[in-house]
């Protein structure tokens, strides 16, 4: 099974800043998921993200927003970018192993 | 289009008693179903999964789903409930590609 570190665990950010998280995986996979979980709600995916190829982006969510990077095969970013108090969610970093899915504890984002 | 859905938002059940929790799915070919948990603050964990073969699966925690093809459903069943059970649940399915569709969760409550 996959271990997934995530940081930070939650921050309260300003408005027009942006907010980097990072997403450390105990082994190395080929993807890495991204989602967002606004309040009381589901799971949605961002984008997964691919080593040495752009990310791939879900309806409804854009590079510029949201870009992300993949610079190995155990490591990602994820920058919620000009954040606006909708971006207000818990963002979660994921990876398939064996057809199971891991995750990260998340991120609690609050933007004020 | 794939789905997911979960009817109940909420369910409130005693400590002690019987749990069901509903999900029926839309997808085309055999699904790769899942149930997974989210305590309050925490990541999401497995709880059980099935690909193919005996259709009554066991998980962890006591936990066990049965996938009915004829109704399209995958509910989560526990004989037993604790208060530490007391969570939200969520029933997802992966496309050929791995994708994950999510419902859009069950908060169980638990009565003393």
């Amino acid at each position: 099974s996959a271990v997934i570190s995530q940081k930070p665990s939650r921050d309260i950010c300003q408005r027009g800043t942006s907010l980097t998280i990072q997403c450390q995986v105990d082994s190395q996979v080929t993807m890495m998921f991204w989602y967002r979980q606004q309040p009381g709600q589901s799971l949605t995916l961002i984008a997964t993200a691919n080593q040495g190829s752009e990310a791939t982006y879900e309806s409804g969510f854009v590079i510029d927003k949201f870009p992300i990077s993949r610079p190995n095969l155990t490591f990602s970013t994820l920058t919620v970018s000009n954040m606006s108090p909708e971006d207000s969610s818990i963002y979660l970093c994921s990876v398939e192993d064996h057809r199971e899915a891991f995750f990260g504890q998340g991120t609690r984002l609050t933007v004020v | 289009a794939q789905s997911v859905t979960q009817p109940d938002i909420h369910i409130t059940v005693s400590e002690g008693a019987s749990l069901e929790l509903r999900c029926n799915y839309s997808y085309g070919a055999t699904p790769y179903l899942f149930w997974y948990v989210q305590s309050p603050g925490q990541g999401l964990q497995l709880l059980l999964k099935y690909f193919s073969g005996d259709t009554l699966v066991q998980g962890i925690k006591g936990f066990e789903a049965e996938f009915k093809r004829s109704q399209s459903s995958f509910n989560l069943r526990k004989p037993s409930v604790h208060w530490s059970d007391a969570a939200e649940y969520f029933c997802a399915v992966a496309d050929s590609n791995y994708q994950l569709i999510w419902g859009a969760g069950t908060k169980l409550i638990i009565k003393p």
